[in-house]
């Protein structure tokens, strides 16, 4: 069965660093999402993107963070100056359909920022 | 963001017990009702979607209810095995997004 599938599977960056987390979805999707979670706490949304571009991104996704999908099999997602916050397990997610279809997860980064 | 609540947060079963738990959501500007299986170090893994008032859907063991007017599914663990521990999350689907409860972890005892 097709998998999502996220690298590195662990970051460690220094604080004011960037980084750039890579998922490459499943072949035939087009909606993809990068979601997060901060130990002990929900899985929140980031940013959904479809059609070369972003349809919705929550407020944690300020203009630190980026997406781009540059050569339509990768998906990424770069934070540019890192904060220790920013530390949390990051899922990719990618789906065939808007709402009636379950999106894919990826097993997730965990990006620990020192 | 959608408010998703779920409860209990925890739970213990006996081996062969039917156990349920609920997912409640805000029944406005609703799309779907997503509800995925998480076991540690892997992927969340995709149970159901629901998008109906009085859909009812089932995977095996495990069943799912959707209530849109009230704003509430249930989730059914029917004869739990230890192959069913595992949190188990519902999401909110509306604008292009999910919004996550924080899961209810069941741990079911041989």
């Amino acid at each position: 069965e097709p998998e999502v599938t996220q690298t590195p599977s662990h970051q460690v960056t220094q604080m004011g660093q960037e980084v750039i987390l890579r998922c490459v979805p499943i072949s035939n999707h087009l909606y993809f999402y990068w979601y997060r979670q901060i130990l002990g706490q929900k899985v929140e949304f980031l940013v959904s993107f479809y059609n070369n571009e972003i349809s919705e991104k929550s407020e944690i996704f300020d203009d630190q963070f980026s997406v781009e999908r540059p050569d339509g099999s990768n998906f990424t997602l770069k934070i540019r100056s890192t904060k220790l916050e920013d530390s949390a397990m990051y899922f990719c997610a990618s789906t065939s359909s808007y709402s009636n279809q379950p999106q894919h997860f990826g097993d997730g980064t965990r990006l620990s920022i020192l | 963001i959608l408010n998703v609540e779920q409860s209990p947060q925890s739970l213990h079963v006996q081996e062969g017990d039917s156990t349920n738990f609920t997912c409640s959501f805000p029944s406005s500007n609703f799309y779907a009702l997503h509800w995925y299986r998480w076991e540690t170090a892997k992927s969340p893994e995709a149970l159901f979607v629901m998008t109906l008032n009085g859909d009812e859907k089932k995977k095996g063991r495990i069943s799912a209810t959707l209530n849109t007017k009230e704003g509430y599914s249930y989730l059914y663990i029917k004869g739990s095995q230890p192959e069913d521990s595992a949190t188990y999350l519902c999401a909110a689907h509306n604008d292009y997004k999910l919004s996550f409860g924080a899961g209810t972890t069941v741990t079911v005892r041989a």
